[in-house]
């Protein structure tokens, strides 16, 4: 199995422009996670998924923010417009069944000038 | 609100140098303890559940247990390779979120 794969592993952007980031989960995985990580703040869940849809979002952090899974197969979270404080890495983990052993992918690497 | 304090936030070790990782933790109704090994550039990689108070679980140089309160991640011989952030994560009754500590960076010295 090929893990959980995200795109782009790098993204440089400008200030108020949209960024969307995309995760394709494990497959035969029903819940998929968007999780944060700074220095500051460590990891932080952003929005879950289940069976596609979304169950929490209070991690999000403002309207700025949204997520989407239109399959079991994909889903984005996108930033629109960007901001200088969105600079950080982003996680996309999935999780089979109620074992709630999740399996991070490597990760977007997000720096907004 | 859930709470994980992971101490220290960073260790230095010989190779061989045998030590414990803490992480502290406050939830409301805990329904599993998380490890997760964190390598540069990379997404944390799970290494253990726990369950419950008494519940210990190794792997290789790692065992980890836990208590009602707290979790060791002990490293016994580490070796450079082990050298990595090590994370760990509640999963409390209300729902599927996990709550993560601030992680251990752990170095280990030829």
């Amino acid at each position: 199995d090929a893990g959980v794969i995200q795109s782009p592993r790098h993204e440089v952007t400008e200030m108020g422009q949209e960024v969307t980031l995309r995760c394709k989960p494990i497959s035969g995985h029903n819940s998929l996670f968007w999780y944060r990580q700074t220095m500051m703040r460590g990891l932080e869940l952003l929005i879950y998924f289940n069976n596609n849809v979304p169950i929490d979002d209070s991690g999000m952090p403002e309207d700025r923010f949204s997520a989407k899974m239109p399959n079991a197969s994909f889903s984005t979270l996108k930033i629109q417009p960007s901001e200088p404080r969105d600079s950080a890495v982003y996680f996309c983990a999935s999780r089979m069944g109620q074992i709630n052993e999740q399996f991070f992918g490597p990760g977007t690497r997000l720096t907004v000038l | 609100e859930d709470q994980v304090t992971q101490s220290p936030e960073a260790l230095r070790l010989q190779e061989g140098e045998s030590s414990s990782l803490n992480c502290s933790y406050t939830v409301s109704g805990l329904r599993g303890l998380f490890w997760y090994r964190q390598d540069p550039g990379k997404g944390p990689e799970f290494l253990f559940t726990l369950y419950s108070a008494g519940e210990e679980k190794e792997k290789e140089r790692l065992k980890a247990t836990l208590t009602k309160k707290e979790s060791f991640l002990h490293i016994t011989a580490p070796k450079p390779e082990d050298s990595a952030t090590y994370l760990c994560a509640v999963w409390n009754n209300a729902g599927n979120m996990l709550t993560f500590g601030g992680g251990t960076r752990l170095m280990v010295k030829p």
